[in-house]
């Protein structure tokens, strides 16, 4: 079955990095847009970038926008999130979803990201 | 501040319909077909409705979409404890060149 499993979370401090996979099985991975889409704590839906099938076209939210860097290893199956200069504002749980929004299906469980002093 | 907007909370009895809206505008919902999702507590979000009216293999007909210019909604119908959960709309955005969201509705069965 389709299945899309993040990793890579965890606590870091203002100005840190972390970077974030997500490992896809059960289809061809090389066929679809991948997304990251974030979710603050007790808050809404922020689809923060999403990447096509060969790399070539990529989005950024206003608000990542020079500090996150998505990327896909379409040989491995994998999507990536780098995230740089983090701040506060950027703790959230971070969920991998196959598509670009037309729609998103399915997501990944999500990894919590806590950027924290 | 989300793009697009959505009622914070609905409630229902077992049994009963209820609907939720989600407003947008023309660079948005007014030019695209809009998607729902389903998250149960704790649980990642689920495509519950695509392409405005389309139900997912698995989701039952009690759940359905509907659009109408510049707004859409989701209705539930006979409703049962299990449909407590947050549900969001979402939609492509020609102005941003990428999706939006609802803030979400908080369905309480009572």
């Amino acid at each position: 079955q389709v299945q899309l499993v993040e990793s890579g979370g965890g606590l870091v401090k203002p100005g840190g990095s972390l970077r974030l996979s997500c490992a896809a099985s059960g289809f061809t991975f090389s066929d679809y847009y991948m997304s990251w889409i974030r979710q603050g704590p007790g808050k809404g839906l922020e689809c923060v970038s999403y990447i096509s099938t060969s790399g070539h076209t990529i989005y950024y939210a206003d608000s990542v926008k020079g500090r996150f860097t998505i990327s896909r290893d379409n040989a491995k199956n994998s999507l990536y999130l780098q995230m740089n200069s983090l701040r506060a504002e950027d703790t959230a749980v971070y969920y991998c979803a196959r598509g670009e929004g037309s729609p998103f299906d399915p997501w990944g469980q999500g990894t919590l990201v806590n950027v924290s002093s | 501040q989300s793009v697009l907007t959505q009622p914070p909370s609905a409630s229902g009895t077992p049994g009963q319909r209820v609907t939720i809206s989600c407003s947008g505008s023309s660079s948005n919902i007014g030019d695209n077909t809009v998607n729902w999702y389903q998250q149960l507590p704790g649980a990642a979000p689920k495509l519950l409705i695509y392409l405005s009216n389309q139900r997912p293999s698995g989701v039952p007909d009690r759940f359905s979409g509907s659009k109408s210019d510049t707004s859409a909604s989701l209705a539930i119908s006979g409703l049962q404890s299990e449909d407590e959960a947050d549900y969001y709309c979402a939609a492509w955005d020609d102005s941003l060149n990428g999706p939006v969201f609802g803030g979400g509705t908080k369905l309480t069965v009572l």
